[in-house]
């Protein structure tokens, strides 16, 4: 149980197109998600936090005009980084809050090149 | 404000061995949960271990188990019986009761020698 699928897991877009990741929780409801981004080597970074339903809030520093987050359901989140730069080029990650263990599920990350 | 730290960027352990990851973190909150995640190739995030604090009695999944120290906010992983599949980037990760996010430290990477 507690499974969570991100999708897609790798993608290229050319600079200045919008890419949209998603994250689904399959077997459990989701109230909360939550977007990393990963540079190589490096830990997780916190981007923002989804709630259903509202409006996600966003870490310091994390632009929220280009990472548009949509939580319209207790299953689904998305992510759209809108006129994407080669500097938006990174592996993104989705969690979900699960309460039986209070932690999280991770999606499988999405590596996202842009050129 | 509530850090984790984890100091060795990377370790090496002899398949079969026994290893300890270390991590400290830094907290004002009586109230919280700490965590150790794997990461491995594939880059999928995996619960290895979870601590919470008000239990005294460190947790312990098959080899996996913690040494929780609260006063000292320490919380060290041990990776008994290593196998190469353990080979992976490790982190450690802390979440107050009350707040949803979770902070991760820096990490650790893990070699297995054959």
């Amino acid at each position: 149980g507690a499974v969570v699928s991100q999708h897609p897991s790798r993608v290229i877009c050319k600079s200045g197109t919008s890419v949209k990741i998603e994250c689904r929780s399959l077997d459990f409801q989701a109230t909360t998600m939550f977007w990393y981004r990963q540079f190589p080597k490096q830990s997780l970074m916190l981007m923002a936090t989804s709630n259903e339903g509202s409006k996600a809030t966003y870490e310091q520093g994390v632009e929220k005009d280009k990472f548009l987050i949509n939580h319209a359901s207790l299953t689904l989140s998305t992510l759209t980084v809108t006129s994407a730069h080669p500097e938006d080029s990174s592996f993104y990650i989705c969690s979900a809050s699960n309460v039986n263990n209070y932690g999280y599920t991770f999606g499988s990350g999405t590596r996202l090149t842009v050129v | 404000a509530q850090t984790v730290t984890q100091s060795q960027p990377e370790m090496s352990v002899q398949e079969a061995e026994t290893v300890t990851l270390s991590c400290t973190y830094d907290t004002s909150e009586s109230d919280y949960y700490l965590f150790w995640y794997k990461q491995p190739p594939s880059r999928q995030m995996i619960l290895v271990i979870r601590q919470e604090a008000y239990k005294q009695q460190n947790a312990t999944e098959n080899r996996f188990s913690v040494n929780f120290q609260k006063a000292a906010k320490s919380f060290s992983l041990k990776i008994s019986d290593s196998q190469l599949g353990d080979a992976a980037m490790y982190f450690c990760a802390y979440r107050i009761r009350r707040d949803d996010k979770i902070i991760f430290g820096k990490g650790t990477r893990l070699h297995i020698l054959p």
